[in-house]
Order: structure tokens, then C-alpha cells, then sequence
């Protein structure tokens, strides 16, 4: 089965970039990698997906080395509002298309 | 645009009585997921469905049931309440594999 492994947790101050790094070693040819962003109380909301190299949104960047085993996903000059449980998740082919989310990482942002 | 919608937001049960919680989307994605979350924890798939009759379970299906009658409804049956029950619970819908889903803003159940 294709699982993710990520920091339980981190810290990080106003105005810093803060990389988030997700191991996925069984990672199937045919899977992306996704990235979803939780607030306290609320469902889990989608910030990124990519298969490889880079890719860069409003909100984030996410790398992706050649041969795909981890990704990081990068939070540039985060705010206390960025505070939050982050997920990565790729496809899981022996599951179907099941959702299945690991026990991501809480960030902690500080002023 | 609405997205996925859950109800009710909140509901206290006792032990051993039954609900239905709500979940309808109108984006037209075949696929639909119910999660729950215990405090400080992370999202544990409940059951989900590909597509309108079709339904499957997920890591934690004991003691819930669920029925996929139209593409944009995925309700969620407790029989009989326990304790054990009292969660978040979301739904989400996306459609298929690698794509984006979209999520609810939960249901709170307290099993009393």
C-alpha cells in the first residue's frame, strides 16, 4: 500500500518559509501527490497537487524530486493564519479510489 | 455554487438511538467519501461511493451504514448510537482518483 510519512509537527514564526516534507516510498507510477490544509473545526481544504518537479500556486509550491519517493511542500512568509494540520496524500491504487488521509503535520505559527 | 453540504452541524444523541446525517453535493462528482475525526486526530474513512448504487466500506465502517440512491446524496446511518460514536464527521466529493475534493463543514455528534 502506498503511505505517507510526515513530521507529527513543527514550529515556525511569522515571516519564514516553512518546508513540510512527506516520505512516500511506494509511490505508484500513475499517482499524484496531493496536499490538503485543515483549520481547527473545519473540513479539509486542498492547497496543491503535482506528479513531478514543481509546481507553484498562489497559496504554495510543491517539489518533487525525480524519482518521486518524498515531496515537500513549501509555505512561503507563513502568518499566524497559516496555522493549521497539513495532509499529503498520493493515490493508492491497491485501495481503489479510496481518500485515505495519514495523521498529517500540525504547523504552528508564532508572533 | 454550494459545494458539499452537511446536516445538521450539530446533534447530541443518547445511547442507543438512531440518525441519518446529511450529505448533498451539487457538483455532479461521482465520487463521495464520509470521514470521521476523533479530537487531535486525523481523518478516518468511514465508507465511500463511485457512483450513484455503488458503495464500499473504509477503514472504520463498524456500526454505520450508508446508501448512494442519486449521484449528489451520500447519507450516513448510526443504528444504534454509542459513546464510541461521538466524532466530527465530514463528507467530501471529488471526481476520482487525484483530483480535488471538496469537503463539508462537518457534523459534531455527542453520543450521551
Amino acid at each position: 500500500l502506498a503511505k505517507t510519512t510526515q513530521p507529527i509537527s513543527m514550529d515556525s514564526y511569522e515571516g519564514q518559509e516553512v518546508n513540510i516534507t512527506c516520505s512516500h516510498n511506494n509511490i505508484a507510477t500513475n499517482d499524484y501527490i496531493t496536499w490538503y490544509q485543515q483549520f481547527p473545526s473545519q473540513g479539509p481544504r486542498f492547497i496543491i497537487q503535482g506528479y513531478k518537479t514543481k509546481v507553484t500556486n498562489e497559496v504554495a509550491s510543491l517539489f518533487i524530486p525525480a524519482d518521486r519517493k518524498s515531496s515537500t511542500l513549501s509555505l512561503p512568509r507563513v502568518s499566524l493564519s497559516d496555522t493549521a494540520v497539513y495532509y499529503c496524500l498520493v493515490g493508492d491504487p491497491a485501495s481503489g479510489n479510496k481518500l485515505v488521509f495519514g495523521a498529517g503535520t500540525i504547523l504552528r505559527v508564532k508572533s | 455554487n454550494a459545494g458539499v453540504t452537511q446536516t445538521p452541524k450539530f446533534r447530541i444523541l443518547k445511547i442507543g438511538q438512531s440518525m441519518t446525517l446529511q450529505c448533498t453535493q451539487d457538483m455532479n462528482h461521482n465520487y463521495m467519501y464520509w470521514y470521521r475525526q476523533d479530537p487531535g486526530m486525523g481523518l478516518k474513512l468511514i465508507y465511500y461511493s463511485v457512483g450513484a448504487g455503488i458503495t464500499d466500506k473504509g477503514e472504520v465502517p463498524n456500526g454505520y451504514n450508508v446508501s448512494r440512491s442519486t449521484t449528489e446524496d451520500f447519507p450516513l446511518r448510526l443504528e444504534l448510537a454509542a459513546p464510541s460514536q461521538t466524532s466530527v464527521y465530514f463528507c467530501a466529493a471529488d471526481q476520482g482518483m487525484n483530483t480535488e475534493a471538496f469537503f463539508g463543514q462537518g457534523t459534531r455528534l455527542t453520543v450521551v
